[in-house]
């Protein structure tokens, strides 16, 4: 199965602008929305951003998602120490019939 | 207060078959489409499965086709993944979960196949 490859890390201080990237293909990303995860280690993956940039309730405004061509970024406004976690970038693939996630990046707060 | 709560998991030798169950309440759980998602440990997510509402379409990863089978009843709020000639590759723990956009997810259950 394929998976989409994201960056294995990143990391800024507090306050600083993180961008993570996810790349994909005509048959998910450049078809179809891209979803973001945010994970804790020992827990489930929580939804933070859907369709055109959506986030669920409660997920604050530094989280934005974009999208261009085939490939899709999440952005971190003001890092703040609770954003250190693990994100995952996800998307049905429409060529597989298949639910395809990122490789994941590691985000530390300096 | 929505709940999924799996499970079933367990230390299962290779070859060795397994079913999980995952348990639903506190939303409408015939009106959602349900997935499981694993995780092995240390490593990122991987989609294993996916069921409509109604029981039809099932889409596999290709990693668990023919190995694999989900299956659900409404009537029992209840979702079940049965695992067969399990692999020590399927180690895992395993999430049963709506995904986006109701994004509900359970606590996940530890499938471990080891000899």
């Amino acid at each position: 199965q394929s998976v989409l490859p994201q960056p294995p890390s990143a990391s800024g201080t507090p306050g600083q602008r993180v961008t993570i990237s996810c790349s994909g293909s005509s048959s998910n990303i450049g078809s179809i929305y891209v979803y973001w995860y945010q994970q804790f280690p020992g827990t489930a993956p929580k939804l933070l951003i859907y369709g055109n940039n959506q986030r669920p309730s409660g997920v604050p405004d530094r989280f934005s998602g974009s999208e261009s061509g085939t490939s899709a970024s999440l952005v971190i406004s003001g890092l703040r120490s609770e954003d250190e976690a693990d994100y995952y970038c996800a998307a049905w693939d429409e060529s597989l019939s298949a639910y395809v996630f990122g490789t994941g990046t590691k985000v530390t707060v300096l | 207060e929505v709940r999924l709560v799996e499970s079933g998991g367990g230390l299962v030798q290779p070859g060795g078959s397994l079913r999980l169950s995952c348990a639903a309440s506190g939303f409408t759980f015939s009106s959602y489409n349900m997935n499981w998602v694993r995780q092995a440990p240390g490593k990122g997510l991987e989609w294993v499965s996916y069921i409509s509402n109604s029981g039809s379409p099932i889409y596999y990863a290709d990693s668990v086709r023919g190995r694999f089978t989900i299956s659900r009843d409404n009537a029992k709020n209840s979702l079940y993944l049965q695992m067969n000639s399990l692999r020590e590759e399927d180690t895992a723990v395993y999430y049963c979960a709506t995904m986006a956009p109701s994004d509900y997810w359970g606590q996940g259950t530890l499938v471990t196949v080891s000899s």
